[in-house]
């Protein structure tokens, strides 16, 4: 079993649906939960970071963590053709120790 | 956000040459930066973890004399590929990271597409 699993879509939706991207995970020590969009040619940019368990919301991003389930989430509401990249999960038990990435979820939003 | 930039964008080389990238966190200092490599859609790879004022912590697999790392400051790394070979083409990207109360993060700079002739 991967220590951080994602579904590598491609995804296709369109213009205006929420998005719903998801990742599972085992190692119950990670503590740092972070979603980075990452367009074809271009480094990873973060998006939303959650420190344990919890929500966070930013414009038309929303963030969930369960700890308890191992699952995270990543939301996008009213979602535009802007949003079509790959969304890539990573997570962390803290400094000192590596980050561990999903291997990514390709998302096309259709006008 | 933080900001990490990377130069140069795009670099070609040609076969048996040398090529460095440059590293910089522009709002921050980080004592610790990565180096990933990507090939076309596949997902990230680690090639090496740097921290500043001390040797880099190198992945399995990755050739530590072919990939010279130097953390000379706190805001600057730097990625030598030595004689570089048409295999060594791709797209390499730094992040750094930034870890303290309830925060452990990174940040990624634009990356560098490297090809080899």
């Amino acid at each position: 079993q991967k220590e951080v699993e994602q579904d590598p879509g491609p995804l296709s939706v369109p213009e205006g649906a929420i998005v719903s991207l998801n990742c599972t995970y085992s190692n119950s020590a990670f503590q740092y939960f972070m979603w980075y969009r990452q367009y074809s040619r271009k480094g990873p940019e973060l998006l939303m970071y959650t420190y344990s368990s919890g929500n966070k919301e930013d414009g038309r991003f929303t963030a969930q963590v369960d700890k308890s389930s191992k699952y995270i989430s990543l939301f996008i509401r009213d979602s535009q053709p802007s949003d079509s990249a790959t969304y890539l999960c990573a997570m962390s038990a803290g400094y000192g120790q590596n980050f561990v990435f999903g291997p990514g979820t390709r998302l096309s939003v259709l006008p | 956000g933080a900001v990490v930039s990377q130069h140069p964008s795009r670099v070609i080389c040609k076969s048996g040459t040398s090529v460095k990238i440059e590293c910089r966190s522009l709002d921050f200092q980080a004592t610790t930066m990565f180096w990933y490599r990507q090939f076309p859609k596949q997902s990230l790879m680690l090639m090496a973890t740097s921290n500043e004022g001390s040797k880099a912590t190198y992945e399995q697999g990755v050739e530590k004399d072919k990939f010279l790392i130097n953390h000379a400051s706190l805001t600057l790394s730097t990625l030598t590929v030595t004689s570089a070979h048409p295999e060594d083409s791709s797209f390499y990207i730094c992040s750094a990271r930034i870890a303290g109360d309830s925060t452990d993060t990174q940040y990624f700079g634009p990356g560098t597409r490297l090809t080899v002739l």
